[in-house]
């Protein structure tokens, strides 16, 4: 299957930084990027999904402002969570798409604000 | 998003066949059956997916019911690196752009030595 990474693996920060979090899909290029957070026992809950060269759709309860997104080129997707706070621990997945194809995940960022 | 419904654990001895049940009794004609697993502190991995007919590749096969209602991932011979969460999830292909999954809560798979 195709690949996708994501870096940093995983992250430590103080409450009120910024964190950024870069997803790559390495041998195909992804017209869509989906960003995803999992908190401990519970499954992925979609955060916001991006298409390339276009502003990122958000779900419902997650802010923009927050959660800033950017989608700058077909092979690259940031995340950055502006003035992290300790709720925001979590773990942070991305996945890449393109049309009417299977939908590949990173390998996660587990982010820590202390 | 039509959803799906999978039991929460499953155990199952290795080296022996595992059958993980799905229900999606509100299923539409464009929704492709779509299935992943998640290994603990990984993200989710694709296994397989289909429309109407069974379907099989190298990691497991897809049962899927005639009228669609349910389906069912066939690993062959249960290893303790299939150990994981399993998410039945239906997608629908009738979109243009890449479209979204909806996870649910899957099926924790446990294989015993």
């Amino acid at each position: 299957g195709a690949v996708v990474s994501q870096h940093p693996s995983r992250v430590i920060c103080k409450s009120g930084t910024s964190v950024k979090i870069e997803c790559r899909s390495l041998d195909f290029q992804a017209t869509t990027m989906f960003w995803y957070r999992q908190f401990p026992k519970q499954s992925l809950m979609l955060m916001a999904t991006s298409n390339e060269g276009s502003k990122a759709t958000y779900e419902q309860g997650v802010e923009k402002d927050k959660f800033l997104i950017n989608h700058a080129s077909l092979t690259l997707s940031t995340l950055t969570v502006t003035s992290a706070h300790p709720e925001d621990s979590s773990f942070y997945i991305c996945s890449a798409s393109q049309p009417f194809r299977t939908q590949y995940f990173g390998p996660g960022t587990r982010l820590l604000v202390l | 998003d039509a959803k799906t419904t999978q039991p929460n654990s499953m155990e199952s001895n290795e080296e022996e066949p595992v059958h993980l049940p799905c229900n999606h009794s509100t299923i539409s004609g464009t929704d492709y059956i779509h299935w992943y697993r998640q290994l603990p502190s990984q993200g989710p991995e694709y296994v397989i997916h289909g429309l109407t007919s069974n379907v099989n590749n190298r990691m497991a096969s897809l049962a899927i019911a005639e009228d669609r209602k349910s389906s069912t991932l066939i690993l062959h011979r249960a290893t303790l690196r299939d150990a994981a969460v399993y998410y039945c999830i239906l997608r629908d292909e009738g979109e243009t752009s890449g479209s979204r999954l909806t996870f649910g809560e899957g099926t924790q798979l446990t294989v015993n030595p």
